[in-house]
C-alpha cells in the first residue's frame, strides 16, 4: 500500500475549525483515501473517505487535491471529544482489504 | 445496531494459558477483521475473513494464534499457549462488504494482559 505523511501532534481551540494535512504521494489512480480516528481507550473509528472528488459527512469535511497527492481532514468546529488520533489511510483497490494504520496526528483540543 | 461485540473486555492469565477472544460483527456484515495494537507496533492486522471464509492470515504471529469463523455472527481468536509479548489490545472489525470503498467498524477491544 502507498504511503501517508501526516503531522506528529496538532493543536486547535475548541469551537475554531481544525484543518488536518496527509501528503500521499505515491497515490495510484485506484487508492481510495480514507480517515480514521481512536479517542482515548476506544478502538478506532471511520470518519471519512473518499477517492477524487471532496467528500462532506455529518462528522467531517475531506478535501481531495487535484493531483491526489495530498488531502485535508476538516472538522468545521473542534469541540472537546475531538480529541483523538487521526490517521489518514490510503486502501488500494487491487490489494488486500486490511488498513495500515501509521502513526497519525494526534490532535489536542484547547478549551 | 448494537455495533461490533467483543468479550472479553479485559482478560489477565499467566503465560501458558489459553486465551480465547470473542467476537461478534454488525448484522449484515460480510467481512470481519482481527487487529492487535501495542505501543511498540501500533495497530496491525492479524487476519480478515470474507462471508466467514480466512482470506489472509499473513499477519497472524505464529502458530501460537489461530482464528475461526463459524458463522456470520460469530468470530474467534485463540492464543495457545499464550506469552507476555502478547499482552496487547486486541480489536475486531466488521465491514458491509470487502473493498476500498467500504468503511470498517471497530468494537471497543479486549485489553489482554499475560503475566
Amino acid at each position: 500500500d502507498a504511503k501517508t505523511t501526516q503531522p506528529n501532534s496538532m493543536e486547535s481551540n475548541e469551537e475554531e475549525p481544525v484543518h488536518l494535512p496527509c501528503n500521499h504521494s505515491t497515490i495510484s489512480g485506484t487508492d481510495y483515501i480514507h480517515w480514521y480516528r481512536q479517542l482515548p481507550s476506544q478502538g478506532p473509528e471511520y470518519v471519512i473517505h473518499g477517492l477524487t472528488s471532496n467528500v462532506n459527512n455529518r462528522m467531517a469535511s475531506l478535501a481531495i487535491a487535484e493531483d491526489r497527492k495530498s488531502s485535508t481532514l476538516i472538522l468545521h468546529r473542534a469541540t472537546l471529544r475531538d480529541a483523538a488520533v487521526y490517521y489518514c489511510i490510503l486502501r488500494d483497490g487491487t490489494g488486500a482489504n486490511n488498513l495500515f494504520f501509521g502513526t497519525g496526528t494526534r490532535l489536542t483540543v484547547i478549551p | 445496531d448494537a455495533g461490533v461485540i467483543q468479550s472479553p473486555r479485559h482478560e489477565v492469565t499467566e503465560m501458558g494459558q489459553e486465551v480465547t477472544l470473542r467476537c461478534k460483527p454488525i448484522s449484515g456484515h460480510n467481512s470481519l477483521f482481527w487487529y492487535r495494537q501495542t505501543m511498540m507496533r501500533g495497530l496491525e492486522l492479524l487476519i480478515y475473513f470474507n462471508n466467514n471464509v480466512p482470506i489472509d492470515d499473513s499477519g497472524m504471529p505464529e502458530d501460537r494464534f489461530s482464528a475461526k469463523m463459524p458463522n456470520a455472527s460469530f468470530s474467534t481468536l485463540k492464543i495457545q499457549p499464550s506469552e507476555p509479548r502478547d499482552s496487547a489490545v486486541y480489536f475486531c472489525a466488521s465491514s458491509l462488504k470487502a473493498g476500498p470503498s467500504y468503511e470498517q467498524y471497530f468494537g471497543p477491544g479486549t485489553r489482554l494482559t499475560v503475566t
